[in-house]
């Protein structure tokens, strides 16, 4: 069975341009979530989405926003980039319901320049 | 304010010991409690979770316990293999008040287990 798939797993971006990750969950499952992994910060959350809809959402900008297709597989986007944005950005999937294991994928190293 | 708290930055340990990871935990509204190990250029990888009804719970070389009273909780690898170097993550979701649907991450631990 295959694990949870990011792409691109390295880009350059410079500040003011956006991005779009990629991230395909394992199969049958219907939650994904987005972490942002920062050597100051750990990981932190940013969203999750269960059928195509936002349940959670974490404290980030509103130049973070996500979406979710009707495959589960999901997007992020990250506008007008900045510095800080440079960070190892993490996706997870798993069934959806309470106490689920998440399953990550390898990620995605933003370098933003 | 941290919710989740891995005390310890770093942890060394010889080869077929014990290995004692700890974490600590602020949300009386956590309720389920993971472990992941993570290496350099990886995702993290699911290790052992237990749930707040338990005490402990265990696959393996690996036991997890779970002391609600004093919100801490600790991973147990016996024995300690050098494969087993890596940085662990203690992580916890609850089932209200916004922390559900999402995990909360310690800073993680990193360990080395030395031949």
């Amino acid at each position: 069975k295959a694990g949870v798939t990011q792409t691109p797993r390295y880009l350059i971006k410079t500040r003011g341009q956006q991005v779009t990750l990629s991230c395909s969950p394992i199969s049958g499952h219907r939650s994904v979530s987005w972490y942002q992994q920062t050597p100051g910060q750990g990981l932190q959350f940013l969203f999750e989405y269960f059928s195509e809809t936002q349940r959670n959402k974490g404290n980030f900008p509103g130049r973070f926003s996500g979406r979710q297709f009707s495959n589960s597989r999901s997007e992020m986007n990250v506008s007008t980039l900045e510095l800080g944005d440079s960070a190892l950005y993490l996706c997870a999937s798993s069934f959806g319901g309470d106490k689920n294991i998440q399953y990550f994928g390898a990620g995605t190293r933003l370098s933003v320049l | 304010d941290q919710q989740v708290k891995q005390n310890s930055p770093s942890l060394s340990v010889q080869e077929g010991r014990i290995s004692i990871l700890n974490c600590d935990y602020t949300n009386s509204m956590f309720d389920y409690f993971l472990w992941y190990k993570k290496y350099p250029a990886e995702g993290p990888t699911f290790l052992i979770s237990i749930s707040s009804i338990k005490d402990k719970n265990e696959d393996g070389r690996f036991t997890v316990f779970l002391n609600k009273s004093a919100k801490h909780l600790s991973l147990h690898i016996v024995p300690s293999q050098p494969g087993d170097s890596a940085v662990y993550f203690c992580a916890a979701s609850g089932n209200s008040g916004g922390s559900n649907y999402k995990l909360t991450f310690g800073k993680g631990t990193l360990l080395t287990v030395n031949p």
